[in-house]
């Protein structure tokens, strides 16, 4: 089984433009978490999603940042407007369900730098 | 969620077993206790998780005291590749609340010598 593909690993945004990640889930996953990791810090939780609907957007920065995950399709991260403080590695896990019991399995992450 | 406390940081000789220790001592009774591990410049890798009995699969064991206070992560023999920041998170069992997120702390950087 193939895991959980982030794609592109690397992204170099100028400031003010737009990133968009995307995150294909394990396949039978519905389940998607995006997760940032600064330099140097730990992962922190910014949503989590089932299809077609955010379920706890609670990490996430009120302005810019925005994430979906449709019916078909990769789940998309998109941060408009980018500055400097958003480079970071995005990372995307997938769960088969909402449970305790249901591991969150990762991707490889997207690095952002934002020049 | 119940917070943990791991050591920074441990050394560990190739193909001797390493033990990670985990204190978790405000965890409920209805909390997981998971282990992931982050390799350099790659996502975190699941290993194991556990309730209340000892678990082991094809990486590593998870073995939980009686109280359930503590838990140890063991890689039986260590390689290099074994090199990484390990974390153990506990998180709340049952469909309702926030049990769907993952806490990460700081981990214990483990490496692995030859």
């Amino acid at each position: 089984n193939a895991g959980v593909m982030q794609n592109p690993r690397h992204l170099v945004r100028r400031r003010g433009q737009e990133a968009r990640l995307r995150c294909s889930p394990m396949k039978g996953h519905s389940h998607v978490y995006w997760y940032r990791q600064l330099p140097e810090e730990g992962l922190k939780f910014m949503v989590y999603l089932q299809k077609e609907n955010i379920i706890d957007e609670s990490g996430m920065p009120k302005e810019r940042f925005s994430a979906e995950f449709p019916k078909e399709g990769p789940s998309i991260l998109r941060i408009q407007q980018v500055v400097r403080g958003d480079s970071a590695a995005y990372f995307c896990a997938s769960s088969p369900g909402q449970g305790a019991g249901s591991p969150l399995h990762f991707g490889n992450g997207t690095r952002l730098t934002v020049t | 969620d119940a917070k943990t406390t791991q050591p920074t940081s441990m050394d560990c000789a190739e193909g001797r077993a390493a033990n990670l220790p985990c204190n978790h001592s405000t965890i409920s009774g209805n909390e997981y206790v998971y282990w992931y591990r982050q390799i350099h410049s790659q996502g975190p890798q699941y290993i194991i998780h556990g309730l209340k009995n000892n678990e082991t699969n094809e990486m590593a064991s998870l073995i939980i005291t009686e109280d359930r206070k503590s838990s140890t992560l063991i890689l039986p023999h260590a390689t290099l590749r074994d090199t990484a920041v390990y974390y153990c998170i506990v998180r709340v069992r049952g469909s309702g609340g926030s049990n769907y997120k993952l806490t990460f702390g700081k981990g214990t950087l483990l490496t692995v010598n030859p």
